[in-house]
């Protein structure tokens, strides 16, 4: 099965900075997702994407926060000013097929962002 | 919105024992329930998954119960294996909306 892949696999920015997480996301899946997990934690949902748009956000995907498509095909997830508290694993996830809904959400690897 | 609760957070059983983890779920709406499980390090991993049309489904080891009427549901792993030693996810989505809540996790440890 393809699987969605994501870079870097590792971040280590300071506080303050701007970050950039990219995904390479399956084709022909059309509903698009981030997620959070703080370690030792559950699996937070931050935002999703839907047909080139934003479908959905929490309350953790504040004004600091972006997603964006800038090639029409990879998607990036922006922390403008990262915090200590967005230290975390941060993971991309699609769900298969064009008849997505309520399907099975395959995640990728993972990048994880230490800001220190 | 969805809330998912997930009971116990750590479970020690004895290789060849069985293994139960509940989840409960607050929005009636809800229609999809998936399990994860993350080792350390790694990504969430699909392992089940179970929709509001059926009560129960299993496949090998692993199965899955649901009742609708109480909102909960279970994860039931037999004959456990050191290798099932992870953390496990429960969540839930459906209704208005198609993004997965998850519970807390449980940290099963099987002691060979």
């Amino acid at each position: 099965e393809p699987e969605v892949t994501q870079t870097p696999s590792h971040q280590v920015t300071q506080m303050g900075q701007e970050v950039i997480l990219r995904c390479v996301p399956i084709s022909n899946h059309l509903y698009f997702y981030w997620y959070r997990q703080i370690l030792g934690q559950k699996v937070e949902f931050l935002v999703s994407f839907y047909n080139n748009e934003i479908s959905e956000k929490s309350e953790i995907f504040d004004d600091q926060f972006s997603v964006e498509r800038p090639d029409g095909s990879n998607f990036t997830l922006k922390i403008r000013s990262t915090k200590l508290e967005d230290s975390a694993m941060y993971f991309c996830a699609q769900q298969g097929g064009r008849s997505s809904y309520n399907s099975p959400l395959h995640f990728g690897n993972g990048t994880r962002l230490t800001v220190t | 919105g969805e809330n998912v609760e997930q009971h116990p957070s750590t479970l020690s059983v004895q290789e060849g024992d069985s293994a139960v983890i509940k989840c409960t779920y607050s929005d009636s709406a809800s229609n999809y329930f998936p399990w994860y499980k993350q080792e350390l390090g790694k990504r969430p991993q699909l392992i089940i998954d179970i929709r509001s049309n059926v009560g129960e489904k299993k496949d090998q080891r692993i199965a899955v119960t649901l009742n609708k009427t109480a909102k909960h549901f279970s994860l039931h792993i037999t004959e456990t294996q050191p290798e099932d030693s992870a953390v496990y996810f429960c969540a839930a989505s459906g209704g208005a909306t198609n993004k997965l809540i998850f519970g807390t996790g449980t940290l099963l440890a099987v002691q060979p």
